[in-house]
């Protein structure tokens, strides 16, 4: 079956632009996790939803980043006034529910001019 | 602090020489500890779930093994298509959250 899928794969921008980011999860999983992979660093944990909800925005790493999700299926990770410190690659994942094996997209992998 | 830690951070291996990629935790209530497999410029693909100490899980030549600190995953007569970087997570009983703590990985190159 289709896996989870992110656009666009690739987007360049000028700082101070706005970014938004697109997950599509795998259908019928309930959960959905943002992650950012930076060179040479682990992946960043950044938000999760459980349904349209997030119960957990502790990885946001600034007033900057905000998501949300709707339908209980799509969602969208914009960036406001983007800085060179955020590029990265921005990793999408879902699981059938919480705690569950999560399965990641792609990625968009996002650069800051 | 919750913490993950693999090693070595690169690994290079004649093909058919097996050996094994270390996973250590420091976590709180541990509820899962997963091991994925990432290629250069994809997403990271799933490889194992290990819930509890003493639980192993085979795939082909990869064999993941948990204990209460660590974690090994062991290639047994790797190919140079294990070429990858392994990355280990945990997650974690953290109340609201459902997030998975990662490794740095290890970067592994098999030649021939």
């Amino acid at each position: 079956g289709a896996g989870v899928s992110q656009s666009p794969s690739n987007k360049v921008t000028e700082k101070g632009k706005d970014v938004e980011l697109r997950c599509d999860p795998i259908s019928g999983h309930t959960a959905l996790y943002w992650y950012r992979q930076s060179l040479g660093q682990g992946l960043e944990f950044l938000i999760y939803f459980q349904g349209n909800s997030a119960p957990d925005k502790s990885g946001l790493p600034s007033d900057r980043f905000s998501a949300e999700r709707t339908g209980g299926s799509v969602s969208t990770l914009t960036i406001q006034r983007t800085q060179q410190e955020d590029s990265a690659v921005y990793l999408c994942a879902s699981s059938l529910f919480e705690a569950d094996t999560q399965y990641f997209g792609p990625g968009t992998r996002l650069t800051v001019l | 602090e919750d913490q993950v830690t693999q090693s070595p951070e690169a690994l290079r291996l004649q093909e058919g020489e097996s050996s094994s990629l270390n996973c250590s935790y420091t976590v709180s209530g541990l509820r899962g500890l997963f091991w994925y497999r990432q290629d250069p410029g994809k997403g990271p693909e799933f490889l194992f779930t290990l819930y509890s100490a003493g639980e192993e899980k085979e795939k082909e030549r990869l064999k993941a093994t948990l204990t209460k600190k660590e974690s090994f995953l062991h290639i047994t007569a790797p190919k140079p298509e294990d070429s990858a970087t392994y990355l280990c997570a945990v997650n974690m009983h953290t109340g609201t959250a459902s997030k998975l703590t990662f490794g740095t990985g290890t970067r592994l190159q098999v030649t021939l």
